[in-house]
């Protein structure tokens, strides 16, 4: 599975969108981009993926790149209950996941 | 359906005792999966099965850890010997395998603590 590059942590205003971007260079032609999210003390939340096309859903929208080396999800109007640590993920087609770090996101009132 | 359900939430065990965590999947789904969460840091990938079948185990895995799947259905881990740098979260997830649309749903965990 590719690797991804996640800045460490980011804030921003409640109310705002929240723009998390995701560097994965060495993705490959069959390999899907998932974002997750995590709240303290719980299990990871899925939030959406793609292949190639630009997604959205009830979450969010995650934009991807024309040579798919790079992401961004956006949080439209960002929560407090949005701080979490969000997860860039890429995996084939057994859908492992791989979990790096992460980026700490903190929405401030 | 309630989602991925993990049984027991807590455990706290002295070294060298076993223990066995319980994952009971989404119903329809047919991969299920383990990880394995420390303290600041994202989870780790220890094994997974398509029905009961295993199909991939990490390095992580060592020999005193076991799964099982019978039947396709709810899925055990257990730990043999356990060791204090077994505590950690416990995370089981499933998916239904299918082309394009194989996002994993993750249970609350199972949180170790081997004193």
């Amino acid at each position: 599975d590719a690797k991804t590059t996640q800045p460490t942590s980011m804030d921003c205003a409640e109310g705002r969108a929240a723009n998390l971007p995701c560097n994965h260079s060495t993705i490959s032609g069959n390999e899907y981009v998932y974002w997750y999210r995590q709240i303290h003390s719980q299990g990871p939340q899925y939030i959406i993926h793609g292949l190639k096309n630009n997604e959205t859903n009830e979450m969010a929208s995650l934009i991807i790149t024309e040579d798919r080396k790079s992401s961004t999800l956006i949080l439209p109007h960002a929560t407090l209950r949005d701080t979490a640590v969000y997860y860039c993920i890429v995996t084939g087609a057994n859908s492992k996941l791989t979990f790096g770090k992460g980026i700490t996101l903190s929405v401030r009132p | 359906d309630t989602g991925v359900s993990q049984d027991p939430r807590h455990k706290i065990t002295k070294r060298g005792q076993n223990v066995t965590f319980r994952c009971d999947p989404i119903s329809e789904h047919n991969r299920l999966y383990w990880y394995r969460q420390t303290l600041g840091q994202g989870p780790e990938f220890l094994t997974y099965f398509q029905n009961e079948a295993q199909l991939e185990k990490s390095r992580l895995l060592s020999d005193r850890f076991s799964a099982e799947r019978p039947k396709g259905s709810f899925s055990t881990l257990e730990i043999q010997r356990t060791e204090q740098g077994d505590s950690a979260m416990y995370l089981c997830a499933s998916s239904l395998a299918a082309y394009g649309n194989t996002e994993a749903f993750f249970g609350q965990g199972t949180r170790l603590t081997v004193v």
